[in-house]
C-alpha cells in the first residue's frame, strides 16, 4: 500500500533558527517521487522540494533541504534560517509510477518571532 | 500563462443536489487529480485520471465522480450520495518525472 505519514501535527521554531519536519512513507515501487509541498493561510498549494528515489544525494532549495534515507523510507524537511514567511502547513508527498499522489495529514508550523 | 483554473472559488448547494466543479488545466499534463481537505485530515485523493477516458479511484470516492473527456479538463460531481460535502476541494495535474503536481486555488463547497 502507499502511504505517507507525518508524525507531528505541530511545530514551533524560533525565526533564525532550525527545524526539521518529519516524514515516513511505504511503497512497494522502487522509482517514485518525494515532495514537500507548503500551504500559507491562502490555500494555495506551493512546491518546495523535490527528491527522486534512484537518486542518492539529497535535494537542496536555498534554506530548504531533505534527508532522504531510502531503506528506512524517510524523508524530512529542514528549514535553515526560519523566518515569518515560512510559517505555513507542510504536507510530505509521494508519487508513484501510476502517477498516484499520495499526501500525509500535514504539519502546522509556526514561527516565534 | 500556464496553469490549473478551478471554478468556482465558493460554492454553495442545498442538501440532496448534485453538484459539478470545474477543473481546466494547459500544462499538457497527462495525468489529473481531485483531493478533498478537512482541518486535521490533509489531502485526501478522491479520484485521479492517468489519460483520456480513463480514471481510477482513490481512497474516499464514494459519492463522488468524474469523467476526462479531454486531457484539459476533469470536472468532479458531488453527489447527493455524499455524507460531508462541505469541504475544501483542490485539482492537481501533473506528469510523473516533473516538477510534481501543480494546483488551482481550490473550490469552497458548502452544502446547507
Amino acid at each position: 500500500a502507499q502511504t505517507v505519514t507525518q508524525s507531528q501535527p505541530e511545530m514551533s521554531v524560533q525565526e533564525a533558527e532550525t527545524v526539521t519536519l518529519s516524514c515516513t512513507y511505504d511503497t512497494s515501487e522502487s522509482d517514485y517521487y518525494l515532495f514537500w509541498y507548503k500551504q500559507p493561510p491562502s490555500r494555495q498549494m506551493i512546491l518546495v522540494i523535490r527528491q527522486e528515489a534512484y537518486k542518492q544525494q539529497n535535494a537542496t532549495e536555498n534554506r530548504f533541504s531533505v534527508n532522504f534515507q531510502k531503506a528506512a523510507k524517510s524523508f524530512s524537511l529542514k528549514i535553515s534560517d526560519s523566518q515569518l514567511g515560512d510559517a505555513a502547513m507542510y504536507f510530505c508527498a509521494h508519487q508513484n509510477r501510476d502517477d498516484k499522489i499520495i499526501f500525509g495529514k500535514g504539519t502546522r508550523l509556526h514561527i516565534l518571532p | 500563462d500556464g496553469g490549473i483554473t478551478q471554478s468556482p472559488k465558493y460554492l454553495f448547494r442545498k442538501e440532496g443536489q448534485n453538484v459539478t466543479l470545474s477543473c481546466e488545466q494547459n500544462l499538457n499534463h497527462d495525468a489529473m487529480y481531485w483531493y478533498r481537505q478537512d482541518p486535521g485530515q490533509g489531502l485526501r485523493l478522491i479520484y485521479y485520471s492517468q489519460i483520456v477516458n480513463d480514471f481510477q479511484k482513490g481512497d474516499i470516492a464514494e459519492g463522488y465522480s468524474v469523467s476526462r473527456e479531454k486531457k484539459e479538463s476533469f470536472p468532479l460531481t458531488v453527489t447527493s450520495a455524499q455524507k460531508n460535502p462541505t469541504a475544501f476541494y483542490l485539482c492537481a495535474s501533473s506528469n510523473f518525472g516533473t516538477f510534481g503536481a501543480f494546483f488551482g486555488q481550490g473550490t469552497r463547497l458548502t452544502v446547507v
